[in-house]
């Protein structure tokens, strides 16, 4: 298993500032993903943060407002950009290995903008 | 694509009483199933996952779930609930060729225990 920090875990911003969201974990991992999910919502996958390389997006998120870094094997950031109200959502990082079929989850960053 | 649908967005039940939450998936590929539970104001715990085999699998606290492959179903179970079991409940599925990999996950299903 992996155990996965989340940092912070809960943040109140302005609109229009920007959050940076820190996930760490105990282990090298090969695959890193950020999710959101949305106040009684399901998770919806953001990106796949790939080590040396720049993250994969999925349908309808975008690097400009959602910047990711992943400089090694143990660590991502996600940054929530230029934020409006509704960017007020939990966001989780999980992390995976190729040949594991479990993802592991971090405890979500609590984010609300006012 | 890959799509997961869970049937009941909200089950309330008594305590001890049992509880069936259904899930049902559709993909072109072959597919892991996992249930996850998300208590209240914390991440995701896995609770059970289907790879291959016994279509019935036994997991955490008490849990079960059944895979039907001609109905394309996942339905979790348990036999007795406590009122620790109140959370929401996520079925998930990721692509057998990869493993390890990123989860679709259905809407979830919150679980109320009343005493």
């Amino acid at each position: 298993s992996a155990v996965i920090s989340q940092k912070p875990s809960r943040d109140i911003c302005q609109r229009g500032t920007s959050l940076t969201i820190q996930c760490q974990v105990d282990s090298q991992v090969t695959m890193m993903f950020w999710y959101r999910q949305q106040p009684g919502q399901s998770l919806t996958l953001i990106a796949t943060a790939n080590q040396g390389s720049e993250a994969t997006y999925e349908s309808g998120f975008v690097i400009d407002k959602f910047p990711i870094s992943r400089p090694n094997l143990t660590f991502s950031t996600l940054t929530v950009s230029n934020m409006s109200p509704e960017d007020s959502s939990i966001y989780l990082c999980s992390v995976g290995q190729p040949m594991n079929t479990e993802a592991f989850f971090g405890q979500g960053t609590r984010l609300t903008v006012v | 694509a890959q799509s997961v649908t869970q049937l009941d967005s909200q089950v309330p039940v008594f305590e001890e009483a049992p509880v069936e939450l259904r899930c049902n998936y559709s993909s072109s590929v072959s597919v892991y199933l996992f249930w996850y539970v998300q208590y209240p104001n914390q991440g995701l715990q896995l609770l059970l996952k289907y790879l291959s085999g016994s279509t019935l699998v036994k997991g955490i606290n008490g849990f079960e779930a059944e895979f039907n492959k001609s109905q394309t179903s996942f339905h979790l179970r348990k036999p007795s609930v406590h009122i620790s079991d109140t959370a929401e409940y996520f079925c998930a599925v990721s692509l057998r060729r990869a493993a390890g990999n990123k989860l679709t996950f259905g809407g979830g299903t919150r679980v109320l225990v009343k005493p």
